[in-house]
């Protein structure tokens, strides 16, 4: 089945810095996601992105499906930006809609 | 607004007892996700639903079962708790095929 790697699996900013996590998949997909996870555990949508570029405030992500990777940056990031980012992939040749995970990248941000 | 549910939002249980989680979506969603997290294994999918009466096996679906009798609802049930199963467990839905997906709040469910 599909591969999903995030990178990297930790990282830790202070406030204001500038951070890019990094989504590498194995095979061709029909729908990838972004999530941020809180510290209650609720998974948040950041951005459906199969391909392209996409903006939301101080967050963006990119997606180039031919080279099969996608990435999320976060510009100015604040102490409520921690957690963990987790990357979600539906293939091609996968079930429909069931999404493949990678494992997170978790995000301290430190005042 | 539409919205995906979850409830219990924490139990706890004992071996051997069945236990129901429900998932309610109000998004009229055909597709209907169950997942586990657990650390070190991220999410993993249980079961799965593309309609009424349509329910399907994931990656780790022993020890689960799921029911579909409406568009609205997909409970899960766990036949026989076991220590094993201890986990977050969080419902999705999705119109169809590469469409974005939502997520449910979560359970966190202990069997003791």
């Amino acid at each position: 089945g599909i591969q999903v790697e995030q990178s990297p699996p930790d990282l830790i900013l202070q406030e204001g810095a500038n951070s890019t996590l990094r989504c590498n998949f194995s095979d061709s997909v029909n729908n990838l996601q972004w999530f941020h996870q809180n510290p209650w555990g609720q998974l948040i949508n950041l951005f459906y992105i199969p391909s392209g570029t996409k903006q939301n405030g101080r967050l963006s992500a990119t997606t180039v499906a031919t080279e099969r990777y996608s990435l999320l940056y976060i510009s100015s990031s604040q102490t409520t930006d921690s957690g963990v980012y987790f990357c979600a992939v539906e293939s091609y040749g996968g079930s429909q809609g069931n999404l493949i995970f990678g494992k997170g990248t978790k995000l301290s941000v430190k005042p | 607004d539409a919205e995906i549910t979850q409830s219990p939002r924490h139990k706890i249980t004992e071996t051997g007892r069945q236990v129901t989680l429900a998932c309610h979506q109000t998004w009229n969603h055909n597709n209907m996700f169950w997942y586990r997290q657990d650390l070190g294994h991220g999410l993993r999918l249980i079961h799965y639903s593309y309609g009424v009466q349509d329910t399907n096996k994931g990656e780790v679906s022993d020890g689960y079962s799921v029911s579909r009798s409406n568009t609205e609802d997909l409970p899960l049930t766990l036949e026989s708790a076991a220590s094993s199963q201890t986990s977050v467990y969080f419902c999705a839905s999705s119109e169809s095929r590469a469409t974005e997906a939502f997520f449910g709040q979560g359970t966190r469910l202990t069997v003791v």
